[in-house]
């Protein structure tokens, strides 16, 4: 079956470093997303990876390693406002989205 | 970039009423958009991808008789859940795929229904 791991919960620290993590064991790859979600309110997207690497955009960052079935969203200077839920999604061979149960980052002052 | 609306935000219905959900990409045409549910503290799943003038592809366990699903235009998609019961009582969101380089979901803003 296809499946993807990303830790429950995380507790770090306003103005810290968080690295969340996700495995994936999917039927091909064709990308994988992470996303942000608020409590209450739809997911907002933060970045794409297909290719091995780390793709940086501001605070946020995004690494892959397809030949680990590996991916994690580093999050640097952490704001209060980051406290929110991060879902990591593979796309599989048939286009199809598989979700992750998400990460719920808890920011502390 | 791209936006999808939803609407309503908010809904509270009587127990076997039915509610329509609306769902639009604003500016730009989405022959494909997907319906998800989250329930409390849990993940997205999702139940049906909606296709422009077809049959909606519907998740297994998903019924597709209480679930409606119909995408007549390219920038509308709407889910009616039919008979409404409190087990029913959800978050629905609803997205789009741009189909720009990456490939990128659009999310409309939810809909939280409650069945009294």
């Amino acid at each position: 079956g296809q499946n993807i791991d990303q830790p429950t919960e995380m507790t770090a620290t306003e103005g810290a470093i968080v690295q969340i993590n996700c495995t994936y064991q999917t039927s091909g790859f064709n990308g994988l997303f992470w996303y942000q979600q608020h409590a209450g309110e739809a997911p907002t997207f933060l970045s794409y990876n297909v290719l091995d690497g780390l793709e940086e955009k501001g605070r946020f960052s995004s690494f892959l390693s397809r030949s680990k079935g590996y991916s994690y969203l580093l999050l640097k200077e952490l704001q209060m406002k980051d406290s929110a839920s991060y879902l990591c999604a593979v796309v599989d061979s048939n286009y199809q989205l598989i979700w992750g149960a998400g990460t719920k980052l808890i920011i502390k002052p | 970039g791209a936006v999808v609306s939803q609407h309503p935000s908010w809904v509270i219905c009587k127990s076997g009423t039915s509610v329509k959900i609306e769902c639009r990409s604003l500016d730009f045409q989405a022959t494909t958009m997907f319906w998800y549910r989250q329930f409390p503290k849990q993940s997205l799943m999702l139940m049906a991808t909606s296709n422009e003038g077809s049959k909606a592809t519907y998740e297994q366990g998903v019924e597709k008789d209480k679930f409606l699903i119909n995408h007549a235009s390219l920038t509308l998609s709407t889910l009616t859940v039919t008979s409404a019961h409190p087990e029913d009582s959800s978050f629905y969101i609803c997205s789009a795929n741009w189909g720009g380089d990456t490939g990128e979901l659009f999310f409309g803003e939810g809909s939280r229904l409650t069945v009294l």
